[in-house]
C-alpha cells in the first residue's frame, strides 16, 4: 500500500514560554530512557537521560519527569528560545543496549 | 559537533546498485550502533558492534551487511539497493557495549537517495 509520512505532533511555544514534552514508551523492562533534540539537517543530539530508579532529572534550563506506573516521559524546557526549535525524541533502552526511539515531536519556538 | 563522523554527506545512486556508508566513532568509544531514518518509519535500530564483534541486531534486512574494523571505525553495506532504502543512515558511537547511563552520541548522517 502507499506509505505515508509520520505526522509528527507539534508543540508551538512563545519565546520565554515553558515547553512541556510528552512522551509514551512501550516496555516496562526499560532502564534508561534519553531524549534528544534533532535540527533539520543534522543527527540527534543527546540532551538529559534518567535512569528508571529516579522519577526527575534536571540539567540546564531542562528537566525530565519519569511515570513508570503510566510508561510516560517528559521534557520540560524552561525560557524556551528560538534555537530549541528543533524535533525532539524520547528513547528508550531496550535489552542493554538498543535504542527504541518515539515517533518525535516538532517543537517551534515563536518569537 | 559530536565527534562522530560519518561519510559521504549525500550519496545518489540506482536501484540494484551497492554502497559503503562510513563511519568513525568518537575517540575512545568502542560501541558503533547503525540507524536508519525515514519519513514512515521513523528511527530505526539496525545493528551494533562492539569491539569489533557484532553485539546486537535490529530491524536490518538480509540486503545490509556490517563491520567494525580493528581501528573501530565501520562501515555499513546496503546491496540491491530498492527505491524504498532511500532514507537517513545515522551512526552512532558510545564507550560501553550496554546498559543505563551508556548515552549515544551520533553523527550528522548520511543521506541516501536510490533513484
Amino acid at each position: 500500500g502507499e506509505s505515508v509520512g509520520l505526522h509528527l505532533p507539534t508543540l508551538s511555544v512563545q519565546e520565554g514560554d515553558n515547553s512541556i514534552i510528552n512522551c509514551a514508551y512501550s516496555n516496562s523492562a526499560s532502564d534508561y530512557f534519553i531524549w534528544y533534540k534533532q535540527e533539520s539537517g543534522k543527527g540527534p543530539q543527546f540532551i538529559i537521560d534518567i535512569r528508571s530508579n529516579m522519577d526527575k532529572r534536571q540539567g540546564q534550563r531542562v528537566t525530565v519527569l519519569l511515570n513508570k506506573t503510566v510508561k510516560h516521559l517528559s521534557l520540560q524546557i524552561a525560557a524556551t528560545q528560538p534555537g530549541d526549535s528543533a524535533v525532539y525524541f524520547c528513547a528508550e533502552n531496550f535489552e542493554g543496549n538498543k535504542l527504541v526511539f518515539g515517533a518525535g515531536t516538532i517543537l517551534r519556538v515563536k518569537s | 559537533d559530536s565527534g562522530v563522523t560519518q561519510t559521504p554527506k549525500h550519496l545518489i545512486t540506482a536501484t540494484g546498485q551497492r554502497v559503503t556508508l562510513r563511519c568513525s566513532p568518537r575517540s575512545g568509544d568502542l560501541s558503533v550502533y547503525w540507524y536508519q531514518q525515514s519519513l514512515d518509519q521513523g528511527l530505526q535500530f539496525l545493528i551494533q558492534y562492539y569491539n569489533g564483534e557484532e553485539r546486537a541486531k535490529g530491524n536490518i534486512l538480509e540486503r545490509f551487511s556490517a563491520q567494525q574494523f580493528p581501528d573501530l571505525h565501520s562501515e555499513l553495506n546496503l546491496s540491491s539497493l530498492e527505491l524504498g532504502d532511500s532514507a537517513l543512515y545515522f551512526c552512532a558511537s558510545s564507550v560501553e557495549g550496554g546498559g543505563a547511563q551508556n548515552i549515544q552520541y551520533f553523527g550528522a548522517g548520511t543521506r541516501l537517495s536510490v533513484l
